[in-house]
């Protein structure tokens, strides 16, 4: 059974600073998706890594994936209350670009 | 652009009800996905529907269902309704390639009382 675990599961940092979401699946995969989910609300796309030792960067946030390692990670850089969501990474296995498989979440809250 | 819609936003069922949910993909995309997210934990895969051919299925019982249309609309159906079927149902479409993004609805809320 596919297993995708995040940690942490919680997250409160001060803003300015910075920390690292680790996402670890169980399964071969080199199709992983990070997305941002705001309190009642749908899930906004984030980024799309589609090979090992791929990297994107947006704004304060830097994804990265390794696929040996079986390892996602999103950075923040210098955090600002904005970045305040619930962050999921999922992996796809079929590569049909739409069967993803869902992290646990990291529930992130920046404080002034 | 219209992004991803579905329909209705908010639904109240009995147990042993039937429901159907509705979703719209963006134009041009011929992939509709299901997901079922429960307060607290990440969306968990129902079905995806390609071409309207189903293309995969989760781990879900049989009382789930959904079909494709022609114009790449998407009905999920859900019968005999349990309390564990309260959730947050969600549309995702996509091009059907794993190099770009699925892009999500608003969502369904359904409540099984």
């Amino acid at each position: 059974e596919l297993k995708v675990e995040q940690n942490p599961l919680f997250l409160s940092m001060q803003e300015g600073k910075n920390y690292t979401i680790y996402c670890n699946y169980s399964t071969t995969s080199d199709r992983l998706y990070w997305y941002r989910q705001d309190p009642g609300k749908s899930l906004e796309s984030l980024f799309v890594l589609l090979s090992n030792g791929a990297v994107k960067q947006e704004g304060r946030l830097m994804a990265s994936l390794d696929t040996k390692a079986r390892l996602s990670t999103l950075h923040i850089t210098a955090a600002v209350h904005d970045l305040s969501a619930t962050y999921f990474c999922a992996v796809d296995i079929r590569h049909t670009g739409n069967q993803f498989y869902f992290g646990t979440g990291t529930s992130l809250t920046v404080i002034p | 652009d219209a992004g991803v819609t579905q329909s209705p936003t908010h639904l109240i069922k009995t147990r042993g009800q039937h429901v159907t949910l509705r979703c719209s993909p963006i134009s041009g995309h011929k992939s509709v996905s299901w997901y079922q997210q429960v307060l607290g934990q990440g969306p968990q895969f129902i079905f995806q529907y390609y071409e309207k051919e189903e293309r995969g299925r989760g781990n879900f019982p049989d009382r789930f269902s959904a079909r494709q249309f022609p114009n790449y609309s998407s009905e999920l159906n859900v019968n005999a309704l349990l309390l564990g079927d309260s959730a947050l149902y969600l549309c995702a479409s996509s091009l059907g390639d794993s190099r770009t993004e699925a892009f999500f609805g608003q969502g369904t809320r359904l409540t099984v009382v």
